[in-house]
């Protein structure tokens, strides 16, 4: 089984442009999951899409943005980026159902330096 | 409201020694635990979880973690330690309300000296 790809792998923006990874999980995984991993504040929660509709949203602003399709193939958009969204972007897909233990299946992340 | 505390950023240790990552949790609601491990440019791997009965769980490459209520502690284990161990590793708690959601503690990367 094919594990979580994450698209593009590493990538360079300038201040104020945007950008938009993929993510496309585990085959039979509905929920998808964002995370943002920075060395001075870990592991963020950005938001978790379920059957294409946001179940879970963490505490950023409104710049960082998601969405999910049909097939559980997942987005995240940053616009308008500054120097302090550089960061490795992970996503996570899990496999819903009871119980739901919330056992996440990780990507390679999206290395996202910002200029 | 979930948190973790993962007590110590950095240990070091000799290879085929004891290894000793401390986790400690608080959560409202009964607790899933996890132990992850990421290695330079991956992203996470599961080691092991905890989510009910046993409270002595093992996981892979010889890790087992024991989920101990009363002291709301989660410590993740490996009798002798390899120099292949070496990465960062990660305690995470999530609740069945919200189990696309974990809450991560800070990582502690683990040394492993020749």
């Amino acid at each position: 089984k094919a594990g979580v790809t994450q698209t593009p792998r590493y990538l360079i923006k300038t201040r104020g442009q945007q950008v938009t990874l993929s993510c496309s999980p585990i085959s039979g995984h509905r929920s998808v999951s964002w995370y943002q991993q920075t060395p001075g504040q870990g592991l963020q929660f950005l938001f978790e899409y379920f059957s294409e509709t946001q179940r879970n949203k963490g505490n950023f602003p409104g710049r960082f943005s998601g969405r999910q399709f049909s097939n559980s193939r997942s987005e995240m958009n940053v616009s308008t980026l500054e120097l302090g969204d550089s960061a490795l972007y992970l996503c996570a897909s899990s496999l819903t159902g009871q119980p739901n233990t919330g056992e996440l299946f990780f990507g390679e992340g999206s290395r996202l330096t910002v200029l | 409201a979930q948190s973790v505390t993962q007590l110590g950023s950095h240990v070091s240790v000799s290879e085929g020694a004891l290894v000793l990552l401390r986790c400690n949790y608080s959560s409202s609601v009964p607790p899933y635990l996890f132990w992850y491990v990421q290695y330079p440019n991956q992203g996470l791997q599961l080691l092991l979880k905890y989510t009910t009965g046993a409270t002595l769980v093992k996981g892979i490459n010889g890790f087992e973690a024991e989920f101990k209520k009363s002291e709301t502690s989660f410590h993740l284990t490996k009798p002798s330690a390899h120099m292949s161990d070496a990465a960062e590793y990660f305690c995470a708690v999530s609740a069945d309300t919200n189990a696309g959601k974990s809450t991560f503690g800070d990582g502690t990367t683990l040394t492993v000296k020749p």
